[in-house]
C-alpha cells in the first residue's frame, strides 16, 4: 500500500534552532502534501498545503516565514521550522494520497515531535 | 473552530463489546473518513464514505453518514484490546479532522 515516510520521528534542540522536516511518498507521487500539527490529546490542525512546483496554501492564522514549506519534487516535501521557540514545541505530521484527488484516503508519516527548549 | 466535533470524547469498554463513536460536522462535505491513531503515531485511513452514501462496512468496521444532520458514526463490532487507539473523523474537502475519540479497550 501507500506509504509515506517522516523524517526526523523526534527533534530536541534549543530555541532559536531552525529545524528540518521532510516528508516522502516512497511508492507513488503526490503533487499534493498536507502539514498538520497537534498538541497533546488534541485534534489534527491543518497548518498548509504543499503543492509541487509551487508556493504552499498556508491556513489562517499560521506564519508563512516561521513556517516553510517547500515542495521540490514529487515525492518529497519539507517543512523548516525557523527560529523555533519553546511554543513551536508540537507532534507535525504530513499526508498524502495517491492521485491527490479529494475522493482518496490520505497516507500519514509517523510524525515528528519536536521540542524546543 | 473545529469542523468535526467527536463524541463521546473518551470511552472504556470490555473487549468484545461494540464501541460507537459518532462525529459531526458544520459544511457540506465531498466525503467523510475516519482514521485512527495510535499514541505518537501517525493516522491510519480506516474507511471513507461519500456524501451520497449512507452506509458502509468494512471488516468489524460500520460507518453511517446522515448528511441532513451532518453526522456520521463509526460503530467497531467485538471490539479487541488492539483497538485501543484514538478515532478521528475528517470531512473533506477542507481536510479538517475532529477533536477526536479515545477509545481503551480492556482486556
Amino acid at each position: 500500500g501507500a506509504v509515506v515516510s517522516q523524517h526526523p520521528s523526534r527533534v530536541i534542540c534549543k530555541s532559536g534552532t531552525s529545524v528540518k522536516i521532510e516528508c516522502r511518498s516512497l511508492d507513488f507521487q503526490a503533487t499534493t502534501m498536507f502539514w498538520y500539527r497537534q498538541f497533546p490529546k488534541q485534534s489534527l490542525m491543518l497548518m498548509a498545503t504543499s503543492n509541487e512546483g509551487s508556493k504552499a496554501t498556508y491556513e489562517q492564522g499560521v506564519e508563512k516565514d516561521k513556517f516553510l514549506i517547500n515542495h521540490a519534487s514529487l515525492t518529497l516535501s519539507t517543512l523548516t521550522v525557523t527560529s523555533a521557540h519553546p511554543e513551536d514545541s508540537s507532534f507535525y505530521i504530513c499526508s498524502a494520497s495517491p492521485g491527490g484527488g479529494d475522493d482518496q484516503p490520505q497516507h500519514f508519516g509517523d510524525g515528528t515531535r519536536l521540542s524546543i527548549l | 473552530s473545529q469542523q468535526g466535533e467527536e463524541d463521546p470524547q473518551a470511552l472504556s469498554i470490555q473487549e468484545g463489546e461494540n464501541a460507537t463513536m459518532n462525529c459531526s460536522y458544520k459544511t457540506s462535505i465531498n466525503n467523510l473518513q475516519w482514521y485512527r491513531q495510535n499514541s505518537g503515531r501517525g493516522l491510519v485511513h480506516l474507511i471513507l464514505i461519500r456524501s451520497n452514501e449512507r452506509e458502509k462496512h468494512s471488516g468489524r468496521l460500520r460507518v453511517t453518514l446522515d448528511t441532513s444532520k451532518k453526522s456520521s458514526s463509526l460503530l467497531i463490532t467485538a471490539s479487541r484490546a488492539a483497538d485501543t487507539a484514538s478515532y478521528f473523523c475528517a470531512t473533506v474537502p477542507w481536510h479538517i479532522f475532529g477533536t477526536g475519540t479515545r477509545l481503551k479497550v480492556l482486556a
